[in-house]
C-alpha cells in the first residue's frame, strides 16, 4: 500500500520562474494539504483540497494556488518565485478530517 | 485562533536514559494534538495522537504523552532513549473549526549521545 508520494524530490528554479509540485495521496484518502518547511523550521499550512475545491487556506499569497484532480492526487503551482519561496514543500493526504499522513516532500531552491 | 510551543529547542540525553520533550499549546476550541518525528531529509512520521479521549495518549516506538487540560500541556516521553530516535519532534495542534488545519510548534531536535 504506497503511501503520499510527491514528485519531483528535489527541484532548482530561479527568480521570477514558475514551479508545479506534485503529489498522489495515500490509497482511500480524499483530502491533500500542503505545507512550507522552511529551513530549521516547523512546516507552515498553504491551503487544503477536498471535492477538488480549495477548502482552507493559509496567510500565503495568491503566488501560491493549486489543484485537485478527480483521483483525489493535487498540485501546488507558486508563480514569480522569490528567493524566500526556498523550501520543502510537503504534501499531507487524509480521510475527511482524520490523521494527515505525510509525503517526503520536495526540496525547492531558489537562485 | 491556535498556536503551539515548543519549550526546548534542543535535547541531548544519553543512549538509554529518559526522554522529555515539553510541549504548550492554545486553542480557543477543544483541540486535536499531535507529535510527529522528522528525520534528515525525510517527511513527517505521525508518533502519537490525542484526539479528547483517555488523556495518556501511547504511539508507535514507545513514545507516550500526557494532555494536561489545566496545564494546556501535551509532553512528549519516553523511558528508554536509542541511538534511532535522533530526529527533529513537532508538536502539533488542529481544530475542527478550523478546517483541521495543522499548527505547529517549531521543533525540537533530539540527540541522543551513546
Amino acid at each position: 500500500d504506497a503511501g503520499v508520494t510527491q514528485s519531483p524530490t528535489h527541484l532548482i528554479k530561479t527568480r521570477g520562474q514558475q514551479v508545479t509540485l506534485r503529489c498522489s495521496p495515500k490509497s482511500g484518502h480524499d483530502t491533500v494539504s500542503w505545507y512550507q518547511q522552511a529551513l530549521g523550521q516547523g512546516p507552515q499550512f498553504i491551503f487544503q483540497y477536498y471535492e477538488e475545491e480549495e477548502r482552507q487556506r493559509g496567510n500565503f499569497p495568491d503566488r501560491f494556488s493549486g489543484h485537485q484532480f478527480p483521483n483525489y492526487s493535487s498540485e501546488l503551482n507558486v508563480n514569480a518565485l522569490l528567493l524566500g519561496d526556498s523550501a520543502l514543500y510537503l504534501c499531507a493526504s487524509s480521510l475527511a478530517a482524520g490523521p494527515q499522513h505525510f509525503g517526503d516532500g520536495t526540496r525547492l531552491s531558489i537562485l | 485562533a491556535q498556536s503551539v510551543t515548543q519549550l526546548d529547542s534542543h535535547v541531548s540525553v544519553s543512549e538509554g536514559t529518559p526522554v522529555l520533550l515539553r510541549c504548550n499549546y492554545s486553542s480557543s476550541y477543544s483541540p486535536s494534538l499531535f507529535w510527529y518525528v522528522q528525520h534528515p531529509n525525510k517527511g513527517l512520521q505521525l508518533l502519537l495522537k490525542y484526539t479528547s479521549a483517555a488523556t495518556l495518549v501511547k504511539g508507535i516506538n514507545g513514545f507516550e504523552a500526557e494532555f494536561k487540560k489545566s496545564e494546556t500541556s501535551f509532553h512528549l516521553t519516553k523511558p528508554s532513549a536509542h541511538m534511532s530516535d535522533a530526529a527533529e519532534y513537532f508538536c502539533v495542534v488542529s481544530v475542527r473549526d478550523a478546517g483541521n488545519m495543522l499548527t505547529f510548534g517549531g521543533g525540537t531536535r533530539l540527540m541522543v549521545k551513546p
